[in-house]
């Protein structure tokens, strides 16, 4: 089956800054990657995905980067606010002509905005 | 559109008590739904896939006897966490999967369940 990585654990940033996380990915099948914030308590909430015939997505300050050759794709976080601080989960699937799979999560990335 | 309820939100019952979870596209037709748990501070792990009128299919590891999933229509599927016990408390969330949009899935705000 799909086996996820996903790192840092946790990654702290002045507000302001950049922040990036990576994953890799194990399934060559895989061809969806969404990215889920948590927050404590709550269900995740999509804020970007891509799909495998796609290099780079962005929406405003957020971006996505997938190399599909190499398994691995990346969230790109711009002029960080303490309101993206929470939990950042990647996680992949497979989508064909049938149906998706179950989504594969990441163990993912606390983001801590620093003031 | 594409709102999934779940109900209940929070659950604290007795070790030994059997608990159901309910799954709800509120908007939409769902062929596929998920069901996933999720431990403190650990990520979302996908437990069963529930397909409408016919039998879940299950996680390596996951008991399909001790976790009894039924779907029943395009709207609704439910998880029965049977003869709960302390180390089945945790937050179960499901999602919903629209037949002709498969991607992004959808998901319910999750039950916390927790087993005394």
């Amino acid at each position: 089956g799909e086996n996820v990585e996903q790192h840092p654990s946790t990654l702290s940033v002045q507000e302001g800054d950049s922040a990036v996380i990576k994953c890799t990915y194990s399934d060559s099948a895989s061809n969806y990657f969404p990215w889920y914030k948590q927050e404590l308590g709550k269900r995740p909430q999509l804020i970007i995905d891509i799909r495998s015939n796609v290099g780079e997505k962005k929406d405003q300050r957020i971006a996505v980067t997938l190399n599909k050759t190499a398994k691995h794709f990346s969230l790109h976080i711009t002029e960080t606010q303490p309101e993206d601080s929470a939990v950042y989960f990647c996680a992949a699937s497979e989508h064909s002509g049938g149906g998706a799979d179950g989504l594969t999560f990441g163990k993912g990335t606390h983001l801590i905005i620093q003031p | 559109g594409a709102v999934v309820s779940q109900h209940p939100s929070r659950v604290i019952c007795k070790s030994g008590t059997s608990v159901k979870i309910e799954c709800r596209s509120l908007d939409f037709q769902a062929t596929t739904m998920f069901w996933y748990r999720q431990f403190p501070k650990q990520s979302l792990m996908l437990m069963a896939t529930s397909n409408e009128g016919s039998k879940a299919t299950y996680e390596q590891g996951v008991e399909k006897d001790k976790f009894l999933i039924n779907h029943a229509s395009l709207t609704l599927s439910t998880l029965t966490v049977t003869s709960a016990h302390p180390e089945d408390s945790s937050f179960y969330i499901c999602s919903a999967q629209r037949q002709e949009a498969p991607q992004p899935q959808h998901f319910g705000d999750g039950t916390r369940l927790s087993i005394l």
